[in-house]
């Protein structure tokens, strides 16, 4: 079990590119969580998936973002003509059941400049 | 709205002794709660659970206590390494209402002091 991995680390773009980050859960795990997280902040919720299937996105989520997790394994959030307040950590998590502890990767920091 | 608070944002504690760490909310609809540990780099990492049906579950040197008429949970961390020193997240969710959406606080930074 290598754990949570989320690749790129970082990302740096310019405002108006689009990004694209990926993440791949711990492999038995079939719900996968996607957060944004900003200094002095704890993580907020942007979109959950239950295998590959989509179930829940967060009011807060612009429709700029778009995250898949073609079949429900790894996942992708990919950013549309991104704005410098989309600059944050992007974390992924993943859980085995409902409700269960979720475990997070190292997440992707983005800079939008 | 921030519907979980934690409004230490640091605490410091020398080695050995009692760290707790306190976390509030406001909607009484929550009914599951989670403490995480993040360091630096790091995604944060499971601490301890507990279920609204409890009022208090214990792990080894961590200890949550929920008291649900004050809609108030801690942590308490006996005794405290300095391996604790680390950022806090408390979270929480409703699984009827906010279903699988989990709502972080702010954090505590917690350093113990050798």
């Amino acid at each position: 079990d290598t754990g949570v991995s989320q690749n790129p680390r970082h990302k740096i773009t310019k405002r108006g590119q689009n990004v694209t980050f990926r993440c791949d859960p711990i492999s038995e795990h079939n719900r996968l969580y996607w957060y944004r997280q900003t200094l002095g902040q704890g993580p907020e919720f942007l979109t959950y998936f239950q295998n590959e299937a989509q179930l829940e996105k967060s009011r807060l989520l612009s429709d700029r973002f778009s995250a898949e997790r073609p079949k429900g394994s790894f996942s992708t959030l990919e950013i549309q003509r991104t704005e410098q307040g989309d600059s944050a950590m992007y974390l992924c998590a993943s859980s085995d059941r409902e409700r269960g502890e979720q475990y997070f990767g190292p997440g992707t920091r983005l800079t939008v400049t | 709205d921030q519907q979980v608070k934690q409004n230490s944002p640091s605490l410091s504690v020398q080695e050995g002794r009692i760290s707790i760490l306190n976390c509030d909310y406001t909607n009484s609809m929550f009914d599951y709660f989670l403490w995480y540990k993040k360091y630096p780099a790091e995604g944060p990492t499971f601490l301890i659970s507990i279920s609204s049906i409890k009022d208090k579950n214990e792990d080894g040197r961590f200890t949550v206590f929920l008291n649900k008429s004050a809609k108030h949970l801690s942590l308490h961390i006996v005794p405290s390494q300095p391996g604790d020193s680390a950022v806090y997240f408390c979270a929480a969710s409703n699984w009827g209402v906010t279903g699988n959406q989990f709502y972080f606080g702010t954090g505590t930074s917690l350093t113990v002091i050798p």
